[in-house]
């Protein structure tokens, strides 16, 4: 089955504890990205990736890391996490640059005490 | 910079009653647009896109959608709703050539039986 999966699906963690998470994809897709989802704003990106060893900055990148090396993952990772990085966080991924749909994980949601 | 409005941030309807959700976009040429929606739980599903051609969409689950250039808008319909439409439904427009997808700040949709 075609699938974005992400995990842990929750994560609670302390200020500054460094967290990692996953993300693979089994469709052989160039593009993947993470979002943030917080209340009112809707999903915000925060880095995305064209293919391996290839990623940029989305719009909140502040506070996060991402690396690509191989085309399936794209792990995110939280060097020191703070209080307003809890959110719900998806990966998703597509084809290349033909404009096709997404396909999004079911998210992890994150809390940051 | 291209965004996306969704004016109503909650809607309530009963079933079997028609629905409109509303989206506006900003951007100076006319963009890719999509509809996604969220099932609790659950990651984001495309119910349908606009790139060109006819300016009436078909989706899935009985979905359809109006791009309006003299309006910027991109309105989703669906004529009759069901209970398991419940959902939040977010707008997404993406600029040519660009990858950068910009989402909506969503609609909740509350059916009544």
């Amino acid at each position: 089955e075609a699938q974005v999966t992400q995990n842990p699906r929750y994560l609670i963690t302390v200020t500054g504890k460094k967290l990692t998470v996953t993300c693979s994809q089994n469709m052989n897709h160039e593009y993947m990205s993470w979002y943030r989802q917080d209340p009112g704003l809707g999903l915000r990106q925060i880095y995305y990736s064209m293919n391996v060893e290839v990623t940029d900055k989305g719009d909140v990148p502040e506070g996060y890391k991402v690396s690509r090396k191989e085309k399936r993952n794209f792990p995110l990772i939280l060097e020191s996490p703070s209080p307003n990085q809890t959110s719900l966080y998806f990966c998703a991924s597509r084809m290349g640059q033909d404009n096709s749909p997404l396909h999004f994980g079911n998210g992890t949601r994150l809390t940051v005490t | 910079a291209q965004s996306v409005t969704q004016p109503d941030i909650h809607i309530t309807v009963s079933e079997g009653a028609s629905l409109e959700l509303r989206c506006n976009y900003s951007y100076g040429a006319t963009p890719y647009l999509f509809w996604y929606v969220q099932s609790p739980g659950q990651g984001l599903q495309l119910l349908l896109k606009y790139f060109s051609g006819d300016t009436l969409v078909q989706g899935i689950k009985g979905f359809e959608a109006e791009f309006k250039r003299s309006q910027s808008s991109f309105n989703l319909r669906k004529p009759s709703v069901h209970w398991s439409d419940a959902a939040e439904y977010f707008c997404a427009v993406e600029a040519y050539n660009t990858d950068k997808l910009i989402f909506g700040t969503g609609t909740r949709l509350q059916v009544f039986p």
